[in-house]
C-alpha cells in the first residue's frame, strides 16, 4: 500500500539553527500538508500546498516557516531559525483531493524535532 | 467558529469488550465530512473511519462504527471486540470550512485495552 514517507525520523538541533524536514507524499496525490503535534497536545494544522503553491496556512505558520516542492516527488518544510517551542512531532500528509470533499488525508510517521 | 470536543481524556476497556469514544463538534457548514484517526504508540496517524454528514447511515469498518447524530453534532466511535492493538490515542477531526483542505482535530482520547 502506498504511504507517505518522512525523513529524518528524529532530529536534534540547536536553537537558532535551520532545519529541513523532508517528505515524499503518495505519488498520485495532489494536496500536501504539514501538521505539528507538541508532546501531549493535539495535532495542529500548519500549511497545505496545492498546484505548487500554498493554499492555506495557519497562524502557527509564520515567516520562519516555508515549504517547497523542489522536484516531482519531495515536499519539504524549512524552519529558518528554530526556537525551543518548535520542538514537536511534524507530520507530513497528502490527499488525492481536498479533505472537505471527503478525501482521506494520509499521514506519514512523523519527524520528531528536538530543539536544544 | 468550528470546534471539536472530546470530553474523555482517557478511557480503558477490557479485551473483547465494547467501548464508545465521544466527540461533539460545532460547524456552520451543512455538508461536511468527519473523521476518526488513531495514533498508536508509534505516533503515526492512521485513519480509522470517516462519515459523510449528508448520509444518515452510520459508517462501519469491521469492528469500528460510528454513531452520527447530525442534529446533536455528535460523532462517537464504537469499538467492538476490543483488541490490545487498539490501544492508542483517538482523534476526532473535521475540515474547518467547506473548501478547506485541512483538518481540525480534537484533543484526543487515550484508550487503553487491557488483557483479560
Amino acid at each position: 500500500e502506498p504511504e507517505v514517507t518522512q525523513t529524518p525520523s528524529h532530529q536534534v538541533t540547536q536553537m537558532g539553527q535551520e532545519v529541513i524536514l523532508r517528505c515524499v507524499p503518495i505519488s498520485n496525490h495532489l494536496y500536501f500538508y504539514w501538521y505539528r503535534q507538541i508532546l501531549g497536545q493535539k495535532v495542529e494544522f500548519l500549511v497545505s500546498f496545492y498546484n505548487n503553491e500554498i493554499s492555506e496556512k495557519s497562524e502557527i505558520f509564520d515567516d520562519q516557516f516555508s515549504v517547497e516542492r523542489p522536484d516531482g516527488s519531495n515536499f519539504t518544510l524549512k524552519i529558518r531559525s528554530t526556537k525551543l517551542e518548535d520542538s514537536a512531532m511534524y507530520f507530513c500528509a497528502s490527499s488525492i483531493l481536498s479533505a472537505s470533499s471527503g478525501n482521506t488525508i494520509y499521514f506519514g510517521e512523523g519527524s520528531w524535532l528536538t530543539v536544544v | 467558529a468550528q470546534t471539536v470536543t472530546q470530553s474523555q481524556p482517557e478511557m480503558s476497556v477490557q479485551e473483547a469488550e465494547t467501548v464508545t469514544l465521544s466527540c461533539t463538534y460545532d460547524t456552520s457548514e451543512n455538508n461536511y465530512y468527519l473523521f476518526w484517526y488513531k495514533q498508536p504508540p508509534s505516533r503515526q496517524m492512521i485513519l480509522v473511519i470517516r462519515q459523510e454528514a449528508y448520509k444518515q447511515q452510520n459508517a462501519t469498518e469491521n469492528r469500528f462504527s460510528v454513531n452520527f447524530q447530525k442534529a446533536a453534532k455528535s460523532f462517537s466511535l464504537k469499538i467492538s471486540d476490543s483488541q490490545l492493538g487498539d490501544t492508542a490515542m483517538y482523534f476526532c477531526a473535521l475540515p474547518i470550512i467547506t473548501g478547506a483542505n485541512n483538518l481540525f482535530f480534537g484533543t484526543g482520547t487515550r484508550l487503553t485495552v487491557y488483557s483479560l
